[in-house]
């Protein structure tokens, strides 16, 4: 069965710091993996996805993430943090094959930029 | 602009209360979903629905139903609202695809508190 899990319910950088959120999953079948972020008081928006191309992905807003097969990783990243990247951050992985059209979402990782 | 409409921000309700929430999206979107979201939990899926007429249980189904009478509208129906309903839902829809299905856009999200 699918899984996911975020390391950290809450991360705290200062601003202009490196901004690191660790997801981890497991999937029996090969996976699509996608990072939301959401907003105070909105729904989710997505920030990137991962769908068997390129293992480094980029998304808006300067993130990017690496897919590690071999870590089972997915960890979203950004060089230097911005007061606007305040959000919850959720990662997601396919639920079954990528036919389903369902997804498991993680825990969230609120992260908090102190200026 | 793809757009998914909730037809609540917040909402209040007495236990025992029949609720409905309504979700609405202007893309031609096919599949559409209903998840709820607590601190810690992240989204869980309890209902979606893949075209009119048709609905499938998602992970937490118990106590709720749903409805699509129309491409565009997938509503979400508390039976019998108790107190363990309070919650953030969450509407989201994708159209086909191999990818393309796995991209949820979401509404801002329902507050509902049943009292």
């Amino acid at each position: 069965a699918q899984s996911v899990t975020q390391l950290g319910s809450h991360v705290s950088v200062s601003e202009g710091a490196l901004v690191l959120l660790r997801c981890n999953y497991s999937s029996s079948v090969p996976p699509y993996l996608f990072w939301y972020v959401q907003y105070p008081n909105q729904g989710l928006q997505l920030l990137l996805k991962y769908t068997s191309a390129a293992t480094l992905v980029k998304g808006i807003t300067g993130f990017e993430a690496e897919f590690k097969k071999s870590e089972t990783s997915f960890h979203l990243t950004k060089p230097s943090a911005h007061m606007s990247d305040a959000a919850e951050y959720f990662c997601a992985v396919t639920k079954g094959s990528s036919n389903t059209g369902k997804l498991i979402f993680g825990q969230g990782t609120t992260l908090q930029v102190k200026p | 602009d793809v757009k998914v409409t909730q037809s609540s921000r917040y909402l209040v309700k007495r236990t025992g209360e029949k609720v409905f929430l309504e979700c609405v999206q202007d893309m031609d979107h096919e599949n559409m979903f209903w998840y709820r979201q607590d601190p810690g939990l992240g989204l869980r899926l309890i209902y979606f629905s893949y075209d009119v007429k048709m609905k499938e249980k998602g992970d937490i189904p118990e106590g709720y139903s749903v409805s699509r009478e129309k491409k565009e509208r997938f509503s979400l129906i508390l039976e019998s609202a108790s107190t363990n309903q309070t919650s953030m839902y969450l509407c989201a829809s994708t159209r086909s695809g191999s990818v393309a299905k796995n991209i949820q856009y979401f509404g801002a999200g329902t507050r509902l508190s049943v009292l």
